[in-house]
């Protein structure tokens, strides 16, 4: 069985300002962790993914994750945010099996 | 590379009636995924398919359908159109699904709506 939850479901910055959005998973086996992101009538677009190489995954747009086993996190962070960063991001978790599992996602809010 | 086609981007239909609808992954890709995006139950995997055979299959009633050609291109068919089913219905492919490891790639989706 997997799950994963966001914590937030609306994030809400300063352009300029470091992102954080937060992501707990659970997995009876070793995980796949992914981010998404989805703009306003857009599909989703992979940001990164960790698969059991790097604890720390770089993705594009800046943005990087932490996978930590002990607190089984996968955080999302952003030194500095823009405002096309403002979009519905998605935590996804697989693990043993084909079916992955997103989270409720959070609305990034990037304020001028 | 083109990125991963969903057709018709809208759609209006009323209840009762059936729908299908279309996704053309990347090329080279042979898993497609389905998905059904609603703000009230999020991202829930439908099913997917792997070389013309479904792999998977998420918590959805048999209404919800598809198929993969040998070409890769998949539908998915909804028959007996409930209020409930409008949606975001988003398709996604990967060379292969194995484990998880491999990245899908999203279409744009198709909005249903149902009347």
């Amino acid at each position: 069985a997997q799950s994963v939850t966001q914590l937030d479901s609306h994030v809400s910055v300063s352009e300029g300002t470091p992102v954080l959005l937060r992501c707990n998973y659970s997995s009876s086996y070793s995980p796949s962790l992914f981010w998404y992101v989805q703009h306003p009538n857009k599909g989703l677009q992979l940001l990164l993914k960790y698969t059991s190489a790097a604890t720390l995954v770089k993705g594009i747009n800046g943005f990087e994750a932490e996978f930590k086993k002990s607190e089984t996190s996968f955080h999302l962070t952003k030194p500095s945010a823009h405002m096309s960063d403002a979009a519905e991001y998605f935590c996804v978790v697989t693990g043993g099996s084909y079916i992955p599992t997103f989270g409720r996602g959070t609305s990034l809010i990037v304020h001028p | 590379k083109a990125g991963v086609t969903q057709t018709p981007r809208y759609l209006i239909k009323t209840r009762g009636q059936q729908v299908t609808l279309s996704c053309s992954p990347i090329s080279g890709h042979r898993s497609v995924s389905w998905y059904q995006q609603t703000p009230g139950q999020g991202l829930q995997f439908l099913f997917e398919y792997f070389s013309e055979t479904q792999r998977n299959k998420g918590n959805f009633p048999g209404r919800f359908s598809g198929r993969q050609f040998s070409n890769s291109r998949s539908e998915m068919n909804v028959s007996t159109l409930e209020l409930g089913d409008s949606a975001l219905y988003l398709c996604a492919s990967s060379l292969a699904w194995w484990e998880g490891e491999e990245t899908q790639y999203f279409g744009p989706g198709t909005r249903l709506l149902v009347l």
